[in-house]
């Protein structure tokens, strides 16, 4: 089946600009995170989404940054007054549910000049 | 503060060596430890998780096995079509922490 689909594969802005990212998870789950791919970071963990519960927001590195997900799918990770050090890969991900392995999307790659 | 470590950073193999990749981590209560894999310019593939020491699990060529401080993931006769960069993460148990802490990853590559 399909899997957890990320658009754009590719951005570039300019500094200062807003950005929205997408994500579609994979039908049926109802978790779904944002994670960030920086070089010589790792994968760090931004937000993550269940259901109708609040958010866990707890990775999220500054006020620019905010996520939403409407109707229990799509989700839109905002980022504005864009730095240079966003700069990186957002990755998706979706689970069935809390504590099963959440399986990627491939991302959208941010280039910031 | 949950801390992932993997080693080797890079790991370079004749096609049919048999090796196997280091996880040692950190964390209040291991809920879970996650193996993913992942190619150039794609988002990481899920291969195992890993609840309690002493469990292992097989697919193909690999096989993961946990123990209370390190994971190992072991590769058997590796093709080049097993090259990838291999990460490890976990899951701490605190109610309601559903992120993963992830390693740097094993960057292997297996030569013909």
């Amino acid at each position: 089946g399909a899997g957890v689909s990320q658009s754009p594969s590719n951005k570039v802005t300019e500094k200062g600009k807003d950005v929205e990212l997408r994500c579609d998870p994979i039908s049926g789950h109802t978790a779904l995170y944002w994670y960030r791919q920086s070089l010589g970071q790792g994968l760090e963990f931004l937000i993550y989404f269940q259901g109708n519960s609040a958010p866990d927001k707890s990775g999220l590195p500054s006020d620019r940054f905010s996520a939403e997900r409407t109707g229990g799918s799509v989700s839109t990770l905002t980022i504005q007054r864009t730095q240079q050090e966003d700069s990186a890969v957002y990755l998706c991900a979706s689970s069935l549910g809390p504590n099963q392995p959440q399986h990627f999307g491939d991302g959208t790659r941010l280039s910031i000049l | 503060e949950d801390q992932v470590t993997q080693s080797p950073e890079a790991l370079r193999l004749q096609e049919g060596e048999s090796s196997s990749l280091n996880c040692s981590y950190t964390v209040s209560g291991l809920r879970g430890l996650f193996w993913y894999r992942q190619d150039p310019g794609k988002g990481p593939e899920f291969l195992f998780t890993l609840y309690s020491a002493g469990e292992e699990k097989e697919k193909e060529r690999l096989k993961a096995t946990l123990t209370k401080k390190e994971s190992f993931l072991h590769i058997t006769a590796p093709k080049p079509e097993d090259s990838a960069t291999y990460l490890c993460a976990v899951q701490a148990a605190p109610r309601g922490a559903q992120k993963l802490v992830f390693g740097q990853g094993t960057r292997l590559t297996i030569n013909p």
